[in-house]
């Protein structure tokens, strides 16, 4: 397995399914993300988890709920999404310094096409 | 918060030719760190280049390379010698370099094309 990865890679759900995403890195890495990448928009970072702890939640509404049982693996749990929801979910992990600065330098998975009905 | 613009949606280049992809970004901060990111069209996002805003000098890997201009807030990507490869949507980003903060800022993104 290399860097990050992420399944399903496409996923079709109804506005009353619930799914969820995995992601898993083989990096050794302490810090893991999530983002949606929509069209024409710049990535939004939505969920960040440093050391198993989620430190940043960007006003995500709550049918989206993360999980990171371990360093290594990521959920993303979704229940009654919207339309507008459709987008590509990507991961990405990092290896954080918490003394002095960091690079801090993300590798991303390819990515979960959602697609909501 | 850090905005970064990439006034180019797309830009095209014949191949072995040089292109460069244009981003401007917008902080208070001093000391932070600038990305050019690469997404083909299989969707994995790849790092292309870093760069440390206290370096003067500007980074290089293989056929790219930057020109950072830390006064006028620009960090513009330079592709040598394109190949088809390199077709691909491009996106800029900013971090801060405070330990703390985990936030990367990206831009819209620019589609290249490389004409063979």
């Amino acid at each position: 397995e290399t860097g990050v990865t992420q399944t399903p890679r496409h996923l079709v759900m109804g506005m009353t399914n619930k799914k969820s995403l995995k992601c898993e890195q083989h990096l050794g890495h302490n810090a893991m993300y999530w983002y949606k990448q929509s069209a024409k928009k710049p990535l939004e970072l939505m969920f960040v988890y440093n050391f198993k702890e989620q430190t940043e939640n960007n006003s995500v509404p709550s049918r989206f709920s993360p999980e990171c049982p371990n360093s290594s693996h990521l959920f993303l749990h979704l229940h009654t999404l919207q339309p507008e929801d459709s987008a590509l979910y990507l991961c990405a992990s990092s290896q954080v310094i918490l003394q002095g600065t960091s690079t801090d330098t993300q590798y991303f998975g390819p990515g979960t096409r959602l697609t909501v009905l | 918060a850090q905005t970064v613009t990439q006034s180019q949606p797309e830009m095209s280049v014949q191949e072995a030719e040089t292109v460069t992809l244009s981003c401007t970004y917008d902080t208070s901060e001093s000391d932070y760190y600038l990305f050019w990111y690469k997404q083909p069209p299989s969707r994995q996002m790849i790092l292309v280049i870093r760069q440390e805003a206290y370096k003067q000098q500007n980074a290089t890997e293989n056929r790219f390379s930057v020109n950072f201009q830390k006064a006028a807030k620009s960090f513009s990507l330079k592709i040598s010698d394109s190949q088809l490869g390199d077709a691909a949507m491009y996106f800029c980003a900013y971090r801060s370099a405070d330990s703390g903060a985990n936030n990367l800022f990206f831009g819209t993104g620019t589609r290249l094309t490389v004409i063979p």
